[in-house]
């Protein structure tokens, strides 16, 4: 089946440092990929839909400019959290789709800790 | 419109019952109806999706029942095991690439 690759797994950073986070998708080409954030015993929130080639969509209350989403080529998408806080803090998550017929496809997730 | 209620939030069962986790959603455009199943620390695993076409979908232990009339739909999972503990989130599509919105999740924990 269709595999998403996310890394790092787990990442702890400093407050006010940056965070990059990858997304691929091993054996299909995603045009769009799809990032979400998730707390602790909390549903999954869509932060963004990346677009290849184009500017991502974000969704209403996602600062666009503390989450940079780049997705430069078919298979790779990355999301960078900048100037980092503790609040940033979450479980984020990519998806993506391999066709329309077929379901959404999650990475393994990144857990990130702003100490 | 976007919203995906599901209830209940959490269920407790013994090993070999029958769980089963209901949403309902109000955008009737909405034509993908998937489950997933994630443990802690992981993402979310598909499990079984449906279309407003069919009412009932069996893949192994898993069955959706789908009731476009209502626009409701639930999860039963038959003979449910202690590794079948996790939590269930349903969710909804509309078209093509557009984005899946989740329902608030379903934490299941089937005792031995």
């Amino acid at each position: 089946g269709a595999v998403v690759s996310q890394h790092p797994s787990r990442v702890i950073c400093k407050s006010g440092t940056s965070v990059k986070i990858e997304c691929r998708s091993l054996d299909f080409q995603a045009t769009t990929m799809f990032w979400y954030r998730q707390f602790p015993k909390q549903s999954l929130m869509l932060m963004a839909t990346s677009n290849e080639g184009s500017k991502a969509t974000y969704e209403q209350g996602v600062e666009k400019d503390k989450f940079l989403i780049n997705h430069a080529s078919l298979t790779l998408s990355t999301l960078t959290v900048t100037s980092a806080h503790p609040e940033d803090s979450s479980f984020y998550i990519c998806s993506a789709r391999p066709g329309q017929g077929e379901g959404y496809t999650f990475g393994s997730g990144t857990r990130l800790t702003v100490v | 419109q976007q919203q995906v209620k599901q209830s209940p939030q959490s269920l407790i069962v013994q090993k070999g019952g029958i769980p089963i986790i209901n949403c309902a959603y109000e955008n009737t455009a909405f034509d993908y109806f998937p489950w997933y199943q994630q443990f802690p620390g992981k993402g979310p695993a598909l499990l079984i999706a449906i279309r407003p076409d069919v009412s009932e979908k069996k893949e192994g232990r898993f069955t959706i029942s789908f009731n476009k009339s209502a626009k409701q739909f639930s999860l039963h999972i038959m003979d449910s095991q202690p590794g079948d503990s996790a939590t269930y989130f349903c969710a909804a599509s509309n078209g093509g690439f557009q984005k899946l919105v989740f329902g608030t999740g379903t934490r299941l924990l089937v005792s031995p």
